[in-house]
């Protein structure tokens, strides 16, 4: 089992759409959690960090679930230009890494 | 820059040949991530360096990959006897400690071409 999992993609929305991202972790260790955003043929960057009580910036809001080791990413009124790949990550200090997810590819459609 | 700098920004190489890419991190950094990401695929994690130290190389895919880093600061990732296989974008990142631990800065990788 893979220690960081996402929702499997592409997810191809029309502009305007709410679309969600979930995210699970199988590490109980796990201490704090992140969204990248990846654009195709580009390095990842920080979207935001996700906080136990939840936190939004704009359209974008994440959520943790400590209890159930998921976090998700919810995007309202999408634009064409969040069509990129949503990485989830998450930080293990005992093993002194940050674990990445595979990704999740969002294509905004006009 | 202030950025993570990586060079080169594109390598091609025939098989079998070594290659040596290189990640100037962000001042201050203590520390270094290298990943590799084929075409299409997610991040795969190669080794972690905190100060010059490897605490976890447990991603590099074989013997044929190295990696060290001197002063703090700048990394150089090995790849020995080039396979085909070895394709890819090499992503390095770093970071520093405190609270936002966790915000990885990344280069522009290096993209290897192996023929």
């Amino acid at each position: 089992r893979k220690e960081v999992e996402q929702d499997p993609g592409p997810f191809n929305v029309p502009e305007g759409a709410t679309v969600a991202f979930n995210c699970t972790y199988s590490n109980s260790a796990s201490q704090s959690f992140f969204w990248y955003r990846q654009d195709c043929r580009k390095e990842p960057k920080l979207l935001m960090s996700v906080y136990s009580s939840g936190n939004e910036d704009g359209r974008f809001t994440a959520q943790l679930n400590r209890a159930s080791q998921y976090i998700s990413l919810l995007i309202r009124d999408s634009k064409l230009s969040d069509s990129a790949t949503y990485l989830c990550v998450v930080n293990i200090p005992s093993r002194g890494k940050l674990i990445f997810g595979q990704g999740t590819e969002l294509s905004v459609k006009p | 820059g202030a950025g993570v700098s990586q060079s080169p920004s594109n390598k091609v190489t025939e098989k079998g040949k070594d290659v040596e890419l290189r990640c100037d991190p962000i001042s201050g950094h203590t520390a270094l991530y290298w990943y590799r990401q084929s075409l299409g695929q997610g991040l795969e994690f190669l080794i972690y360096f905190q100060g010059n130290s490897a605490p976890d190389k447990s991603g590099l895919p074989s013997d044929r990959f190295s990696a060290e880093r001197t002063g703090g600061s700048v990394s150089t990732l090995t790849i020995q006897r080039t396979q085909q296989e070895d394709s890819a974008v090499y992503l390095c990142a770093s970071t520093g400690t405190g609270r936002r631990t966790g915000e990885l800065f990344f280069g522009e990788g290096s993209r290897l071409t192996v023929l």
